[in-house]
């Protein structure tokens, strides 16, 4: 069975753009998590989605959103990049909402300049 | 809120040789407790959990121990190789948010 996956793997932008990046979860799963990874913050939650709505919200400001697709897929956008959001975007994926089980995919890379 | 304290920072073993990584958490609300494996360039690896009613799970030559009454959780790696050399994560679920608390990372080296 195929993991999940996250794409681009990696990316390089401006401060001020915005940036949208992708999750597949694994077939099956239906939950969908986004975690920020910083050297200096470590792993902190962002959001979690299922069933098309976000069901748990971290403590990021509104710049971070996200949405859930029909078949679980899911994005997330931040706007209007700062340098400190530099960072390793990972998605998790889960069978259902209220699973502990989490499975990481590889993340995205980015870096804001 | 919960906060997961993980020790030490880094550690350096010979091959062969047995690694412990040490985890403590606040909230006692806390019931799942999973340990994952972060190799460079790669997402965080599941690769064991322990729930509140189990005292010691094991896995070939990884193992879990969780203490309710301190609030402490480690993960013991037997027979190291230098394959197992990564970060390592613990974390803490509780059962009202599902939503993990993570430590700050344990980077194991394990020199051949």
């Amino acid at each position: 069975k195929a993991g999940v996956t996250q794409t681009p793997r990696y990316l390089i932008k401006t401060r001020g753009q915005q940036v949208t990046l992708s999750c597949s979860p694994i077939s099956g799963h239906r939950s969908v998590s986004w975690y920020q990874q910083t050297p200096g913050q470590g792993l902190q939650f962002l959001f979690e989605y299922f069933s098309e709505t976000q069901r748990n919200k971290g403590n990021f400001p509104g710049r971070f959103s996200g949405r859930q697709f029909s078949n679980s897929r899911s994005e997330m956008n931040v706007s209007t990049l700062e340098l400190g959001d530099s960072a390793l975007y990972l998605c998790a994926s889960s069978l259902a909402i209220q699973q502990y089980e989490q499975y990481f995919g590889p993340g995205t890379r980015l870096t804001v300049t | 809120g919960e906060n997961v304290e993980q020790h030490p920072s880094t550690l350096s073993v010979q091959e062969g040789d047995s690694a412990v990584i040490k985890c403590t958490y606040s909230d006692s609300a806390s019931n799942y407790f999973p340990w994952y494996k972060q190799e460079l360039g790669k997402g965080p690896q599941l690769i064991i959990d322990i729930r509140s009613n189990v005292g010691e799970k094991k896995d070939q030559r990884i193992a879990v121990t969780l203490n309710k009454t301190a609030k402490h959780f480690s993960l013991h790696i037997t027979e190291t190789q230098p394959e197992d050399s990564a970060v390592y994560f613990c974390a803490a679920t509780s059962g009202g948010s599902y939503i993990p608390t993570f430590g700050r990372g344990t980077s194991l080296i394990v020199h051949p």
